[in-house]
């Protein structure tokens, strides 16, 4: 079946900008994950979905971050007033949820540049 | 404090042989998972590996294992029989309190070389 899917692939904008990333999951996935990976970095966690609902947004670096899944399938991350530091490639993921041995999906990621 | 702790910025093989990725965890719950990522330069994290802390038996998922030692908090992982589409980055990652479906803590990951 269809993995995660992310668009756009890659989004260059200017500083003070606002952008939206968008993640859609594997079907029939009720857990979705967001982490940023900078340059040479293992991914960091952002934000964690259980459905509609934010479980986990300890990782969000700030208040110019936010993320929505309104109908507990697609995700969109948004950042207001993007800073040259925002950028890196954000990475979306889903699981099942539930299990221990839970496996975390992930899409190919939007790199994300900030001039 | 560092959660997953990968030592080795980038390593070359030799096609057709052996390689271990180390990794080294800290955490104090007794539940927890370890994963094992590969990332291609195409830029995709691809599921390798999985060990829960309470498998008695060290995974294994074709070509690679885990070399799982609980005691010593390392979880590291073997590649047998490389080859050159096994160039990449791989990741090491935990997720603690398996009660819930939860984050993962990245190391900061291995760069593989397979050389012909």
């Amino acid at each position: 079946g269809a993995g995660v899917s992310q668009t756009p692939s890659n989004k260059v904008t200017e500083k003070g900008k606002y952008v939206e990333l968008r993640c859609d999951p594997i079907s029939g996935h009720t857990a979705l994950y967001w982490y940023r990976q900078s340059l040479g970095q293992g991914p960091e966690f952002l934000i964690y979905f259980q459905g509609t609902g934010a479980a986990d947004d300890s990782g969000l670096p700030n208040d110019r971050f936010f993320a929505v899944r309104p109908e507990g399938s697609v995700s969109t991350l948004k950042i207001q007033r993007t800073e040259r530091g925002d950028s890196a490639v954000y990475l979306c993921a889903s699981s099942l949820g539930g299990l221990a041995s839970d496996t975390q999906y992930f899409g190919p990621g939007t790199r994300l540049t900030v001039l | 404090a560092q959660k997953i702790t990968q030592t080795q910025p980038g390593m070359f093989v030799q096609e057709k042989e052996a390689v271990t990725l180390d990794c080294t965890y800290d955490t104090s719950d007794q539940s927890y998972g370890l994963f094992w990522y590969k990332q291609p330069s195409s830029g995709e994290m691809i599921f390798l590996i999985y060990q829960g802390s309470y498998d008695e038996q060290n995974a294994t998922e074709g070509r690679y294992s885990l070399n799982f030692q609980k005691a010593r908090k390392s979880a590291n992982l073997v590649i047998s029989a490389s080859q050159l589409g096994d160039s990449a980055m791989y990741f090491c990652a935990m997720r603690e309190g398996l009660q819930h479906d939860y984050k993962l803590s990245f190391g900061a990951g291995t760069t593989v070389t397979v050389r012909a």
